[in-house]
């Protein structure tokens, strides 16, 4: 079936760092690529998508670009802050499927 | 901007109970959804509904589990006798449509269980 792998944390940055959470993926067809955040106390949001290969999604200062052949989305941004501490999911949905597969998710911890 | 919202944010019970969690989708919404998240673990999918009934679920949606629309509103998660690996945060999402895959979910904040 379908599976997501993301890099383990927990990551621990040092403010304006830059930042790279791997994500690669197993999915039959061409799925939607998605990252999620979870800041905090709070539910999941969509930080940024990619719908097909060699998109680029950005939001906030993140992107992600949908790599077919080597079958990644990785999360990268040019320098963190306080404020992105928060746990990052990677996403997957099919054109066969309703439901979304997500990663196991990355904590991020940026420090003053 | 719309949202969706879920309550209780969290409760606590006693193994054996039933839990029932509520969801209030976005209003025009079609495919509503709930994942769990067991505590540092990942998000895991349970079922879709659409058109008032389970479209899909998963293998760890079995009988003690159930989902309804009582009106036009709500989308409720009834766990019938609760045990402690159910303990986990219960997340409701919702989605304007299907048939497009690049459609996003909407999450709410979600409800936290904990099983006695």
């Amino acid at each position: 079936g379908d599976s997501v792998t993301q890099m383990e944390g927990p990551v621990t940055l040092s403010e304006e760092a830059f930042l790279t959470i791997n994500c690669t993926y197993t999915a039959t067809g061409y799925p939607s690529l998605f990252w999620y955040v979870q800041y905090p106390g709070e539910g999941l949001q969509l930080l940024l998508k990619a719908t097909k290969a060699d998109d680029k999604g950005s939001n906030k200062g993140f992107e992600a670009t949908y790599r077919k052949e080597t079958t990644s989305f990785h999360l990268e941004k040019g320098s963190v802050q306080v404020s992105d501490s928060a746990v990052y999911f990677c996403a997957l949905r099919n054109n066969y499927g309703q439901n979304f597969v997500f990663g196991p998710g990355t904590r991020l911890s940026v420090l003053p | 901007e719309p949202e969706v919202t879920q309550t209780p944010s969290h409760q606590v019970t006693q193994m054996g109970q039933e839990v029932i969690l509520r969801c209030v989708p976005i209003s025009n919404h079609l495919y509503f959804y709930w994942y769990r998240q067991i505590l540092g673990q990942k998000v895991e999918f349970l079922v879709s509904f659409y058109n008032n009934e389970i479209s899909e679920k998963s293998e760890i949606f079995d009988d003690q589990f159930s989902v309804e629309r009582p009106d036009g509103s709500n989308f409720t998660l009834k766990i019938r006798s609760t045990k402690l690996e159910d303990s986990a945060m219960y997340f409701c999402a919702s989605s304007e449509e299907r048939a497009r895959r690049s459609g996003e979910l909407f999450f709410g904040e979600g409800s936290r269980l904990t099983v006695l």
